[in-house]
Parts: structure tokens; sequence; C-alpha cells
């Protein structure tokens, strides 16, 4: 079995901060990375995914993680968060051979403050 | 890129009547979907695999005979929620990925709000 942890459930920053989004993950065999962010009454929208090759991952909206199989963790990033960054973060696991079903974390509210 | 609807976007309903939840591919083919379930302040989580042109698979603790799974079409994917009660109030979410290739690329829809009186 696998699961999904984010290890903060609301983060508060002013505009223009870094942030970090913390996920780590556990499994027992390989799996597939992703990061969603969901906005207000709207759907899910992938941000970014790890699947394979390189670690460091660069998405939309300036997003970036990096999968780090040592510490199973994919933490998510962006140098300069905006106003519009507002929204609830979701990262998701699913393994090879689970042919697209998704474990996801408990979210990340993130609220940038101007 | 692809697009996943819902019908309806809310619904309220008295409780011990059935309601249908639709979810839609606009521009792709989808042999296969994915039901969730979000609770207020939870994370989603998975209800059960929809097969066109077959059984639902359900994840465990997932009661088959009150949410009904129906593929119908390559684009068309319906959940059924029967004899609904208050405790079936929730978020509703579908899914689903472009092709048999791509399994792990999801598209999700935009969501289904569900309030059982």
């Amino acid at each position: 079995a696998q699961s999904v942890t984010q290890l903060d459930s609301q983060v508060p920053v002013f505009e223009e901060a870094p942030v970090e989004l913390r996920c780590n993950y556990s499994s027992s065999v390989s799996v597939y990375l992703f990061w969603y962010v969901q906005y207000p009454n709207q759907g899910l929208q992938l941000l970014l995914k790890y699947l394979s090759g390189s670690t460091l991952v660069k998405g939309i909206n300036g997003f970036e993680a990096e999968f780090n199989k040592s510490q199973t963790s994919f933490h998510l990033r962006k140098p300069s968060v905006h106003i519009s960054d507002t929204a609830e973060y979701f990262c998701a696991v699913s393994q090879g051979t689970s042919y697209g079903k998704l474990t996801f974390g408990q979210g990340t509210i993130l609220t940038v403050h101007p | 890129g692809a697009v996943v609807s819902q019908h309806p976007s809310r619904v309220i309903c008295k409780s011990g009547t059935s309601v249908k939840i639709e979810c839609r591919s606009l521009d792709f083919q989808a042999t296969t979907m994915f039901w969730y379930r979000q609770f207020p302040k939870k994370s989603l989580m998975l209800m059960a695999t929809s097969n066109e042109g077959s059984k639902a698979t359900y994840e465990q603790g997932v009661e088959k005979d009150k949410f009904l799974i129906n593929h119908a079409s390559l684009t068309l994917s319906t959940l059924t929620v029967t004899s609904a009660h208050p405790e079936d109030s929730s978020f509703y979410i579908c899914s689903a990925p472009r092709d048999t290739l791509s399994y792990n690329e999801q598209f999700f829809g935009p969501g289904t709000r569900l309030t059982v009186l």
C-alpha cells in the first residue's frame, strides 16, 4: 500500500517570498509523483509530475519540485509567490501497476498575503 | 488541454432520494474514469474505477449498491448515489486519463457538491 503525507495543513506567506510545500510518501515499489492545485470551487489542475528521469521537475506557474528517493520526498517550491497562488495544493502518488489510481495527501492551503 | 466536465455542479436533495452525477470527457475518449470523494477539509479518496463496457471496480469500504456507476459510452460515466443520506453529503470529483499510454496523467472534472438534507 502507498500513502502520502503533506506535513503542513496551512502555509501563510507574504507576496514575493519563497515557499516550500512538503510532501513525503511511502511505497514498496516505484512510484509516479504529482502536485495538483485546486482553486476555490474548481477542479484539480496538474502543476507538475515526476515519472522518470531528472529528479528536478519544473511545472506551470513557476513551480518546481524535487524527487528525493532516499528521503521519499517530493517537495514543491516556488522562489517568489503571487497573490494568485493562493489555493490548496495536493501531492499525489500512483504506482506503475495501479493504472492511474491516485493516492492523495491531505492538502496544504497556501495563503499569500500582500 | 483535455477537458472533463461534470453535471450538475451543485445538487441539494432530500434524504432517501437518488442523485445522478455525470462525468464527461469532452475532447477525448476515456475507457477508464475514476470517481473520488472529498470530505470538507480532507483529501480526495478514490471510490471506484469506472470501466467502459464492464463493471466498475470499487475500493475497499465503498458500498457498490449505494454508489452505482455506469460507464455507458467512451465519453460518459455516471455516479448515482442511491437512497442518499446526510452523511453522503460531500464533494464528488471524477477524473480520466487521456489514453491508455498515459494512465498517470489524469484530467479532473470541476466536481459536484452534493448536499443531502
